[in-house]
């Protein structure tokens, strides 16, 4: 099956830094999203990006299929945004990368 | 728009116990899956329904675990006898189609004892 690679496994950051989270796949792919999985567990959607580059506030992404990756840019990184960063792709169903753990210090 | 509801949110059992899990997707998505996330780990697939079909379930293991979902709406997934190795985080999730935006509810988390 497709295999997911993201990278770094984990970050840590002074609030105020940017930081690029990576996220490889083996295969093509029909859809790509990027989640935030907060401290109690709930999977926030971020993007719906199976390919293209999409804005929202400080977060952004980009996913270039033709190479089989993606990026999610988070700028002036704040406290709150702590927690795991999954990649997740669709061939013939989701598959998700072990994720990006996001700590940011104040 | 109400999110994927999930119940219960916690549930502590005694091994060999049976389980229920109930998941409400959001209104109008025909296509409904359960995960499992293990702890640090991201989530994988059990079972993908569209409408009242389950069109993957080759990841369920089906000498204990079970699925319905009666009428294409809302779904249950059963656990029957429950093992140690099972305690995890059980997650459903919507979406309108296979390929659009999943949303995922706040998930069950199974301890068993």
């Amino acid at each position: 099956g497709i295999q997911v690679e993201q990278s770094p496994p984990d970050l840590i950051l002074q609030e105020g830094a940017n930081s690029t989270l990576r996220c490889n796949f083996s295969d093509s792919v029909n859809n790509l999203q990027w989640f935030h999985q907060n401290p109690w567990g709930q999977l926030i959607n971020l993007f719906y990006i199976p390919s293209g580059t999409k804005q929202n506030g400080r977060l952004s992404a980009t996913t270039v299929a033709t190479e089989r990756y993606s990026l999610l840019y988070i700028s002036s990184s704040q406290t709150t945004d702590s927690g795991v960063y999954f990649c997740a792709v669709v061939r013939y169903d989701m598959r998700f990368g072990a994720g990006t753990r996001l700590t940011v210090k104040p | 728009e109400a999110g994927v509801v999930q119940s219960p949110r916690y549930k502590i059992i005694e091994k060999k116990q049976p389980v229920a899990f109930w998941c409400n997707p959001i209104s109008g998505h025909n296509t409904l899956y359960w995960y499992l996330q293990n702890l640090g780990q991201g989530p994988e697939l059990l079972i993908r329904y569209e409408n009242e079909e389950a069109v993957d379930d080759s990841q369920l293991p089906k000498d204990r675990f079970s699925a319905e979902r009666l009428k294409g709406v809302d779904s249950t997934l059963k656990i029957q006898p429950a093992e140690l190795g099972d305690s995890a985080v059980y997650l459903c999730a919507s979406s309108m189609s296979r390929n659009n935006e999943q949303f995922f509810g706040p998930g069950t988390r199974l301890t068993v004892l």
